[in-house]
């Protein structure tokens, strides 16, 4: 059965960093991975997606990798802004013929100015 | 602007008052589906539909009934709510198959209270 894990569950880091959010799945039988921000009472805004056979996706100040024979994904975030501060989810979406996207539970990141 | 919109966005209500939250979408997608999201738990998926008259359950369906009678819509219905139904829903649509585009667009959530 399919497992997303997201470590730290919650994260605070000074305005101008560059940080790293982790996330891990148990199989790597996957079509893709997409990765979310959620801000307090609004709903989920798409941030990447990165299809199973790529193995980077870039948008602005984010970066996230893909290596899905170890499980993992990372989101990279570069000179952290106040703005960015957020709940980042990962889900990934199995190949097993469901359709659906599994999620891990967020980190909850906050950018101090 | 290509939106996913829900209604009531906050709903109070009492045990077995039947109520209906609705989707709407309006970007011609096929697939539209419903998730719980609850803390410590993540987003589960109640049900979600392929196309127009196919839907199918995901992984808490109990309690819950969709209906996909027009692409643009897909309502989710609470025929008895019960307290455990109290939580953050969201509805999703998608282009096209899922497995091959696979982007999900989110509506803002509905939360619901049931006492």
């Amino acid at each position: 059965k399919q497992e997303v894990t997201q470590i730290p569950a919650a994260l605070s880091v000074p305005e101008g960093e560059n940080l790293v959010l982790n996330c891990s799945f148990t199989d790597s039988a996957i079509y893709n991975l997409q990765w979310f921000r959620q801000d307090p009472g609004k709903g989920l805004t798409s941030l990447l997606l990165i299809q199973s056979s790529q193995r980077e996706q870039t948008s602005g100040r984010l970066n996230a990798s893909l290596d899905k024979s170890s499980g993992r994904s990372t989101l990279y975030i570069a000179a952290s802004q106040p703005g960015d501060s957020a709940t980042y989810l990962c889900a990934v979406r199995p190949n097993s013929g469901t359709y659906k996207y599994i999620f891990g539970t967020g980190t909850r990141l906050k950018v101090l100015a | 602007e290509a939106q996913v919109t829900q209604n009531p966005r906050y709903l109070i209500t009492v045990t077995g008052k039947k109520l209906t939250v609705t989707c709407s979408q309006n970007m011609n997608h096929e697939y539209m589906s419903w998730y719980r999201q609850d803390p410590g738990l993540g987003l589960r998926q109640i049900y979600y539909s392929m196309n127009v008259e196919v839907t199918d359950k995901g992984d808490v369906p109990e309690g819950y009934k969709v209906s996909r009678k027009e692409k643009r819509n897909f309502p989710l219905i609470l025929e008895s709510p019960s307290p455990n139904q109290t939580s953050l829903y969201f509805c999703a649509s998608s282009s096209g198959q899922v497995r091959w585009t696979g982007e999900l667009f989110f509506g803002e959530g509905s939360r619901l209270t049931v006492l």
